[in-house]
């Protein structure tokens, strides 16, 4: 098992739509969750961080965890073309001396 | 300088050849990371600075990896006999302790032919 695991996609919405992004960790003492937002050829950039249980919000973006179900997602309110991107969740989990673990990505296209 | 900064932005080699990747990371951040990213997947760690040392190396896939931080600053990546298997976007990022959120650099472009 993986420890961190995305749908690959990719995620394909139509312009204004909430896309809805989605992340599965394997170790229940991570505290810390990250989301970076990637374009082609880019390198990552951070998006949100969520630290505790529940939803926190950042303009369009919403960020949600629930820790006893070992989930996190981001969701993009009002969708534009330029959210085409591929995008990394990252988890700071307990084990190991290196602790970031990134998952594959989930590619989004947003449609006009 | 305000980000993370690496060269060269690109860089092509022949088989066998020995390469170095530089990474400035932002002023004052003490963890620094190496990860690797071939095409459509996610950053693969490779190795973690804390200060100086190399507080974590077991990412390096073997031992024609290897990676310096002498100033706890500036670091670099080297490879020697490159393959063409090495080709990969080569990230670098840092952060303000280990548990701080992670910036990273624009990357290397490696082609190895």
């Amino acid at each position: 098992q993986k420890e961190v695991e995305q749908n690959s996609g990719p995620l394909s919405v139509p312009e204004g739509a909430i896309a809805s992004l989605n992340c599965t960790y394997s170790d229940r003492g991570s505290q810390s969750f990250f989301w970076y937002r990637q374009y082609s050829g880019k390198s990552p950039e951070l998006i949100m961080s969520i630290y505790s249980n529940g939803d926190k919000e950042d303009g369009r973006f919403t960020a949600q965890l629930n820790k006893a179900s070992q989930y996190v997602s981001l969701l993009i309110r009002d969708s534009q073309p330029s959210d085409s991107a591929t995008y990394l969740c990252a988890v700071y989990t307990t084990s190991g001396t290196y602790k970031y673990i990134f998952g594959t990505g989930t590619r989004l296209k947003v449609l006009a | 300088g305000a980000g993370v900064s690496q060269t060269p932005s690109n860089k092509v080699t022949e088989k066998g050849k020995y390469v170095e990747l530089r990474c400035d990371p932002i002023s004052g951040h003490t963890a620094l990371y190496w990860y690797r990213q071939s095409l459509g997947q996610g950053p693969e760690f490779l190795i973690y600075f804390q200060g100086t040392g190399a507080a974590d190396d077991s990412g390096l896939p073997n031992d024609r990896f290897f990676a310096v931080r002498p100033e706890g600053s500036v670091s670099t990546l080297k490879i020697q006999r490159t393959e063409r298997g090495d080709s990969a976007v080569y990230l670098c990022a840092s952060s303000f302790g280990q548990e701080g959120t992670q910036y990273f650099g624009p990357g290397t472009r490696l082609l190895v032919l």
